[in-house]
């Protein structure tokens, strides 16, 4: 089946730590996206890539890193920078539906800094 | 300055009934607007969508109307089912690729018995 792993489904990280979430997809999708999610806000993007070794900032960049090195990767780095990064991050890729460009999302991965 | 709102955080419908979820935006530069259904600790999922050249669009038991001259959307479920119990997501972008969509903060949609 295609679609979208995200790992871990849960990270607990201590204040100060960088970690690393996973995000692999099998749909042969170009474009990958990095949301995060609030309790009671919208999604908010962080980071998107249209193509491999590109990616360019969303809203919220700030405190956060990625890489894509392959077409099927798109990891996202929590650095100690980002102030407040308890939250559920969810990934995407994007395909085309009767024209439109829409979203397929991963599970999400819930990260608590402790 | 919020650009998609969904000014009602939940909504409580009985089931068979219409559930009619309504979103507004500001921006009068969105041209397509979409609406993504996510149940709790799961991804978001596509539901449904509208270009603003059209004012309605029909998939099953879900219907998006749109009307650009008060900025508004709404979806509509007919009829209501247990399984529809969701966040509602409404969405909006200004060109036909979705890197600058924007998102709502979603309607919390409650199916009763």
């Amino acid at each position: 089946d295609g679609g979208i792993t995200q790992s871990p489904k849960y990270l607990f990280r201590k204040e100060g730590q960088n970690v690393t979430l996973s995000c692999e997809q099998n749909l042969n999708h170009d474009a990958m996206y990095w949301y995060r999610q609030d309790p009671g806000q919208g999604l908010r993007l962080i980071y998107y890539s249209q193509i491999v070794n590109d990616f360019q900032k969303g809203d919220i960049a700030e405190g956060y890193s990625v890489s894509r090195e392959k077409k099927e990767s798109f990891p996202l780095t929590v650095t100690s920078a980002q102030k407040n990064p308890t939250a559920f991050y969810l990934c995407a890729s994007s395909s085309q539906h009767r024209g439109l460009y829409v979203l397929t999302f991963g599970a999400g991965s819930r990260l608590t800094v402790l | 300055d919020q650009q998609v709102k969904q000014n009602s955080p939940s909504l409580s419908v009985q089931e068979g009934r219409i559930s009619i979820l309504n979103c507004d935006y500001t921006n009068s530069m969105f041209d397509y607007f979409l609406w993504y259904k996510k149940y709790p600790a799961e991804g978001p999922t596509f539901l449904i969508s509208i270009s603003s050249i059209k004012d309605k669009n029909e998939d099953g038991r879900f219907t998006v109307f749109l009307n650009k001259s008060a900025k508004h959307l709404s979806l509509h479920i007919v009829p209501s089912q247990p399984g529809d119990s969701a966040v509602y997501f409404c969405a909006a972008s200004e060109s036909y690729r979705d890197d600058k969509i924007i998102f709502g903060k979603g309607t919390r949609l409650h199916i009763l018995p």
